[in-house]
């Protein structure tokens, strides 16, 4: 079984500074990874995955994440965030061989101030 | 391409009633997964539904059940609705290859 932990349920944050969500999982096999934003009253909308190869990978909207395998960790971050990043994400994984059944963390508040 | 659409958006319905939603998965997408979104639980996968067959189910008692049809579009019923089942009910389709996946804009049901 899997498991996500995302520890902080709110990140207040300035306009234009850097912000860092963690998460963490827990699983007993190979797992993918991915981030998802929901904005108020919509459905989620993909961040970013990490299937395989390189541990960086880059998402939309200026997001990046780091895939820790030692850590079982799988950070996003952006260097400076807007106004409009303002949302609730999720981390999600999902285990190798049940590729569409996502095990999604609590989320995490992000709330941008001016 | 039209997104994941979801139908209806909102529906209020009363304990002990019987509920079905519908989902249309992005075209082309055959795989069409279901989750609820509660406050206190948070989102929880239902099941999963690939060319007609559930592949994959969560832990939801026996009420909960869905279905696809051949052109990929998929239902899922509530029966014997009970005041926790009031929630959000996101649908989410896949292309197979890349393991990403579409939500809709959800349904937002009502029990009371």
């Amino acid at each position: 079984a899997q498991s996500v932990t995302q520890l902080d349920s709110q990140v207040p944050v300035f306009e234009e500074a850097p912000v860092e969500l963690r998460c963490n999982y827990s699983s007993s096999v190979s797992v993918y990874l991915f981030w998802y934003v929901q904005y108020p009253n919509q459905g989620l909308q993909l961040l970013l995955k990490y299937l395989s190869g390189s541990t960086l990978v880059k998402g939309i909207n200026g997001f990046e994440a780091e895939f820790n395998k030692s850590q079982t960790s799988f950070h996003l971050r952006k260097p400076s965030v807007h106004i409009s990043d303002t949302a609730e994400y999720f981390c999600a994984v999902s285990a190798m061989d049940s590729s569409y059944k996502l095990i999604f963390g609590s989320g995490t508040r992000l709330l941008v101030r001016p | 391409k039209a997104g994941v659409t979801q139908t209806p958006r909102y529906l209020i319905k009363t304990r002990g009633q019987q509920v079905t939603l519908s989902c249309s998965p992005i075209s082309g997408h055959r795989s069409v997964s279901w989750y609820q979104q509660t406050p206190g639980q948070g989102l929880q996968f239902l099941f999963e539904y690939f060319s007609e067959t559930q592949r994959n189910k969560g832990n939801f008692p026996g009420r909960f059940s869905g279905r696809q049809f051949s052109n990929s579009r998929s239902e899922m019923n509530v029966s014997t609705l009970e005041l926790g089942d009031s929630a959000l009910y996101l649908c989410a389709s896949s292309l197979e290859i890349n393991y990403e996946q579409y939500f809709g804009p959800g349904t937002r049901l009502t029990v009371t």
